[in-house]
Formats: C-alpha cells, sequence, structure tokens
C-alpha cells in the first residue's frame, strides 16, 4: 500500500505567477484535503475534494482552486501568486469524508514566492 | 466552528522521563473525533493518536495515551519513557463527523539526553 505523494517538494515563483501541486491519494481514498501551513503555525484547512466534487472550503480567496481526477490524484492551483502564499502545502487523504476517518498527510510542497 | 488551543508552544522533558502535553477546543457537535499528529523536522505529519468523541475509555497506543475530558473539552496528549526521536511540533486537531481538520496552532517539544 503507497502511501501519499506530493510533488513537487520544493517550488520558487515570483510574485503574479501561477503554480500548480500535485498529490496523489493512499490507494483506496476518495477523500482529499488541502493545507496551507505558513512557517510555525498549524496547517490551515483550504479545500477538500469528495469522488471529484469540492465538499468544503476555508477561508481562501478563489485564485486558490482544485480538481481530483478519477483515480482521485488531485491539485491545487493558485494563480496570481502574492507573498504571502510561501508557506508548506500539504494534502491528506482518507477513507471517505463521511466517516470522520484520519486523515494521511503527505510530504508536502514547500512553495517560496518571490 | 471548530477551534482548537495549544496553551504550551515549547516544551522540553528528559529523556526517558514522561511529558503532557495540553490541548483544548470547542465545537457545537455532540459527534466528533480528536487526534494528535506529531510533525518532525523531515515535515511530514504522522498520526500519533485518535479519539472518538463517543468512546469514554481514554486511547492508548504504546507509550502515547490521552487524557480524554469531554465535559472540560480538553484533550492532553501523555508521553511516557520520552525518546529522542518524539522531538518534534506536536498538533492537536479536531475533526467534526463529516467535516473538517481544525489543527491547533502546535507545542514544540524538546528531548534533552
Amino acid at each position: 500500500e503507497t502511501g501519499v505523494t506530493q510533488s513537487p517538494t520544493h517550488l520558487i515563483k515570483t510574485r503574479g505567477q501561477q503554480v500548480t501541486l500535485r498529490c496523489s491519494s493512499q490507494s483506496g481514498h476518495n477523500t482529499v484535503s488541502w493545507y496551507q501551513q505558513a512557517l510555525g503555525q498549524g496547517p490551515q484547512f483550504i479545500f477538500q475534494y469528495y469522488r471529484e466534487e469540492e465538499n468544503g472550503r476555508g477561508n481562501f480567496p478563489p485564485r486558490f482552486s482544485g480538481l481530483q481526477f478519477p483515480n482521485y490524484s488531485s491539485e491545487l492551483n493558485v494563480n496570481a501568486l502574492e507573498l504571502d502564499d510561501s508557506a508548506l502545502y500539504l494534502c491528506a487523504s482518507s477513507l471517505d469524508v463521511l466517516s470522520g476517518d484520519t486523515q494521511y498527510f503527505g510530504p508536502g510542497t514547500r512553495l517560496t514566492v518571490l | 466552528a471548530q477551534t482548537v488551543t495549544q496553551s504550551q508552544p515549547e516544551m522540553s522533558v528528559q529523556e526517558a522521563e514522561t511529558v503532557t502535553l495540553s490541548c483544548t477546543y470547542d465545537t457545537s457537535e455532540s459527534d466528533y473525533y480528536l487526534f494528535w499528529y506529531k510533525q518532525p523536522p523531515s515535515r511530514q505529519m504522522i498520526l500519533v493518536i485518535r479519539q472518538e468523541a463517543y468512546k469514554q475509555q481514554n486511547a492508548t497506543e504504546n507509550r502515547f495515551s490521552v487524557n480524554f475530558q469531554k465535559a472540560a473539552k480538553s484533550f492532553s496528549l501523555k508521553i511516557s519513557d520520552s525518546q529522542l526521536g518524539d522531538a518534534a511540533m506536536y498538533f492537536c486537531a479536531s475533526r467534526d463527523y463529516g467535516q473538517n481538520f481544525v489543527f491547533g496552532p502546535g507545542t514544540r517539544l524538546s528531548v534533552l539526553p
């Protein structure tokens, strides 16, 4: 059974650019959530996808968008990057959104915006 | 809305000793889940222990145990026989049924040899 994987590991972008981060869920998991973790803080919920549909969203602007594919892999897209977008982006998969089951996290993508 | 508070930004413990990390939460739900996650410098969040609110028995996982006080909305983590590998950021998190995780700000645990 493979765990949650994310790519790339690190990324450097400049203000105003667009970025796409990728996540591959743990085998058998149909729910994926994305989090932003600023340095020294706890993760903040961005949004969740369940069976390819957005299932909830945190307090993030529309320039943060996502996709979930039929194989349950996922993307996080951020447009018009701002300096404050610099953070560790974590994705987490769980077996089923309705079960309250544990989320399993990937290693994260460190995004730096210059 | 759920909130999670961790009042100890940093804690330290001597190797082989016991340490307790505090967490309080607030939720309007009667059915919810509580978690402790560990984030070592490698940054991957690792599940330490999970507690279902409807279960009165405190969860245990080897050297890790919780003290779950539902009425007080308190969920502390006890680490026994601390090891150098336990050094990490520890995050308390809550999840209402069918909803998403809310994390606390974390406690940085140092283990002294």
